[in-house]
């Protein structure tokens, strides 16, 4: 199945440090969205991207709606242990309502 | 309801059986969304509704897949014949409406084809 390309594919970092993740495609997206999703659980939204080049926050995570519509980044600042997750992007393709999926940044917070 | 509502949670089956997987939106949302979702990976497109009608089936693996949503609220996801490769975490999500961005998932189904 299609999915975006998402990167880093993992991440391991000290409490406290700043993680930068993106979402990268060929093609043109109306809409991102920004999940968690935590072992056995569902994803959880954590932001939503409307317009291009808008730029979201949501307490210590700020999100970015690429100006070309093809990308978009996710900061999370000053890390915690309850950080530890799957993040995963979904993008709106351009022209319908299917939300196609990244591939996942897995980030591991060390105390 | 108050979340995604998806049934049942687990089901075991063996190689050749149909299996139905049924999913409950958040009580006033139009549109509903399978995925398919393997170990480690993100989450797979599978079809699309608005309202009762299916308006995307483009990513159902195989005509052994369908799924319907007749009275525009609960859906159901029907494998028939299933394959051991049809092993998966089945996931649910619905929005309030098309294009209005948000959308919100199930705890999933989880299906073991032995």
């Amino acid at each position: 199945g299609q999915q975006l390309n998402q990167s880093p594919q993992s991440m391991f970092i000290q409490e406290g440090e700043d993680v930068s993740m993106n979402c990268t495609s060929s093609s043109i997206f109306n809409t991102w969205l920004w999940y968690k999703q935590d072992p056995g659980e569902g994803p959880v939204l954590l932001i939503a991207l409307y317009k291009a080049g808008e730029l979201t926050s949501n307490g210590r995570l700020t999100a970015q709606f690429g100006i070309t519509r093809k990308d978009s980044f996710l900061n999370i600042s000053a890390s915690i242990p309850s950080d530890v997750g799957i993040y995963f992007c979904a993008g709106q393709l351009q022209g319908t309502y299917k939300y196609i999926f990244g591939t996942g940044t897995r980030l591991k917070v060390l105390a | 309801g108050a979340g995604v509502s998806q049934s049942p949670r687990y089901k075991v089956t063996k190689r050749g059986q149909d299996v139905a997987l049924r999913c409950d939106p958040i009580s006033g949302h139009v549109s509903l969304y399978w995925y398919r979702q393997a170990l480690g990976q993100g989450p797979e497109f599978l079809t699309y509704f608005n309202y009762e009608a299916q308006q995307d089936k483009s990513g159902l693996p195989n005509d052994r897949f369908s799924a319907e949503r007749p009275e525009g609220s609960i859906s159901t996801l029907t494998i028939q014949r299933t394959e051991q490769r049809d092993s998966a975490m089945y996931r649910c999500a619905s929005s309030l409406g098309p294009g209005t961005g948000e959308l919100f998932f199930g705890e999933g189904s989880r299906l073991t084809v032995l």
